[in-house]
C-alpha cells in the first residue's frame, strides 16, 4: 500500500517561496502506476487541487495558481516536490500530497502538513 | 470550472438515523466522475466513493452514493458514532474540484 508524507517549513513569510516535499513509500514513483497532486485546504474550509506531476515529468495545474506553481519529481529519491512562490496569508493552509491513477480520485493521502504565512 | 455546491452545509442527526446529503454540479459531471470523501478533524479526507456509486476498498455498506450529470447523493442507512464527520463531493471528468463541504453533526 502506498504511504504518502509531507514535509517542510511550517512558517514562510510573504512575498517568499513555499517549499513542500512529498515522500512516496510502499511504491515506486516511476512505476507510472499513479499521478501525483499536492491539495491544500485553509483552517476551517474546503478543499483546492493545486496540480499533479507523472513520472516522466509531465504536470497539469489549476489554472487559479498556474503562474505561481511548479511541481517537480525526484524519482531517485522516490519524491516530488511543491514550489508556490509569492505567498500570502491566503496560502496559508495545510498542504496535502495525494496520488491518483489515470480516470480516478485521490486514493491515497499523505497526513498534511500546516503552512503558515505570516512575517 | 466545474462548480460542486453541497447541500445541507450541516446536518444534524441521531446515530442510527439516515443522512441524506447532496451534491450538484454546475454542469454535467463526464463518465458519472464523481467521488465522496470523508474527514475527521485533523485527519486527511477518506475516500468512500468513486464513480458516483461504486465504494472504495473498506467501506462499510451503509455507504452508498447515486446520481448522474448534475445531481449527486450519499446515502448513509444507518448513522454510526464513528461517521459524524465532514463530507466532500468531488469531480474528476474535467480537472479537479471539490463541493464545500456537508457537516454531519450528532444531533
Amino acid at each position: 500500500q502506498v504511504q504518502l508524507q509531507e514535509s517542510g517549513p511550517g512558517l514562510v513569510k510573504p512575498s517568499q517561496t513555499l517549499s513542500l516535499t512529498c515522500t512516496v513509500s510502499g511504491g515506486s514513483i516511476s512505476s507510472g502506476d499513479y499521478y501525483w497532486s499536492w491539495i491544500r485546504q485553509p483552517p476551517g474550509k474546503g478543499l483546492e487541487w493545486i496540480g499533479y506531476i507523472y513520472y516522466s515529468g509531465s504536470t497539469y495545474y489549476n489554472p487559479s495558481l498556474k503562474s505561481r506553481v511548479t511541481i517537480s519529481v525526484d524519482t531517485s529519491k522516490n519524491q516530488f516536490s511543491l514550489k508556490l512562490s509569492s505567498v500570502t496569508a491566503a496560502d496559508t493552509a495545510v498542504y496535502y500530497c495525494a496520488s491518483m491513477v489515470t480516470e480516478a480520485p485521490f486514493d491515497y493521502w499523505g497526513q498534511g502538513t500546516l503552512v503558515t504565512v505570516s512575517s | 470550472e466545474i462548480v460542486l455546491t453541497q447541500s445541507p452545509g450541516t446536518l444534524s442527526l441521531s446515530p442510527g438515523e439516515r443522512a441524506t446529503l447532496s451534491c450538484r454540479a454546475s454542469q454535467s459531471v463526464s463518465s458519472s466522475y464523481l467521488a465522496w470523501y470523508q474527514q475527521k478533524p485533523g485527519q486527511a479526507p477518506r475516500l468512500l466513493i468513486y464513480g458516483a456509486s461504486s465504494r472504495a476498498t473498506g467501506i462499510p455498506d451503509r455507504f452508498s452514493g447515486s446520481g448522474s450529470g448534475t445531481d449527486f447523493t450519499l446515502t448513509i442507512s444507518r448513522l454510526e458514532p464513528e461517521d459524524f464527520a465532514v463530507y466532500y463531493c468531488q469531480q474528476y471528468g474535467s480537472s479537479f474540484t471539490f463541493g464545500g463541504g456537508t457537516k454531519v453533526e450528532i444531533k
